[in-house]
């Protein structure tokens, strides 16, 4: 089945400063990226997502990037907030939904 | 998002026993899924539907068991809970393919 890997586990970036968040997966079928917001006790929170036609998309500060051939996505984050600070999840699929999600980054942003 | 409702929030149980999680949406989507997630392993699937009366296992079935004779409904049963099913569970909907999911709040299960 599809594996999802996730880089960093861990990051940490000043106010302001631009964060990246990295993923590859396994299963060349896959055509759906999604990335998920957690914040602490709370529920994960689609925010933003990408097909595989699709070779970037953008929504205000937050940018995700897919590479078919290395199959590998990114998720970048720019101006950094501490509101940002949560779990990020990136996940894969190639039905469009059952997906595989990756461990999860712990984003810390320090004023 | 209050369409989509997990209960209970919090459940403990005993080894052994059988326990259910109740997951119930407002929005007739067609797809429902089951993860549950650690420390360590993120969110993993356990079941999803597609549809009424149509399951499918997801990466870590076994030790569930799940329903959906209701489009709204998904209750996921732990059939002889063990303390490895000690986890949160969070039920998730979608309207349709390539739509993203709406997650529900979650149910924290301690099994003992």
């Amino acid at each position: 089945g599809e594996n999802v890997e996730q880089h960093p586990s861990t990051l940490s970036v000043q106010e302001g400063d631009s964060a990246v968040i990295k993923c590859t997966y396994s299963d060349s079928a896959s055509n759906y990226f999604p990335w998920y917001k957690q914040e602490l006790g709370k529920r994960p929170q689609l925010i933003i997502d990408i097909r595989s036609n699709v070779g970037e998309k953008k929504d205000q500060r937050i940018a995700v990037t897919l590479n078919k051939t290395a199959k590998h996505f990114s998720l970048h984050i720019t101006e950094t907030q501490p509101e940002d600070s949560a779990v990020y999840f990136c996940a894969a699929s190639a039905k469009g939904y059952a997906l595989n999600f990756g461990k999860g980054t712990s984003l810390l942003v320090t004023p | 998002d209050a369409g989509i409702t997990q209960s209970p929030r919090y459940k403990i149980t005993e080894t052994g026993r059988q326990v259910t999680l109740m997951c119930h949406q407002t929005w007739s989507h067609s797809y429902m899924f089951w993860y549950r997630q650690d420390l360590g392993h993120g969110l993993r699937l356990i079941y999803y539907s597609a549809a009424a009366d149509i399951t499918d296992k997801g990466e870590v079935p076994d030790g569930y068991v799940v329903s959906r004779s209701k489009t709204e409904n998904f209750p996921l049963t732990l059939e002889s809970a063990t303390r490895s099913q000690t986890s949160v569970y969070f039920c998730a909907s979608s309207d349709r393919e390539w739509d993203g999911y709406t997650f529900g709040s979650g149910t924290r299960l301690t099994v003992v």
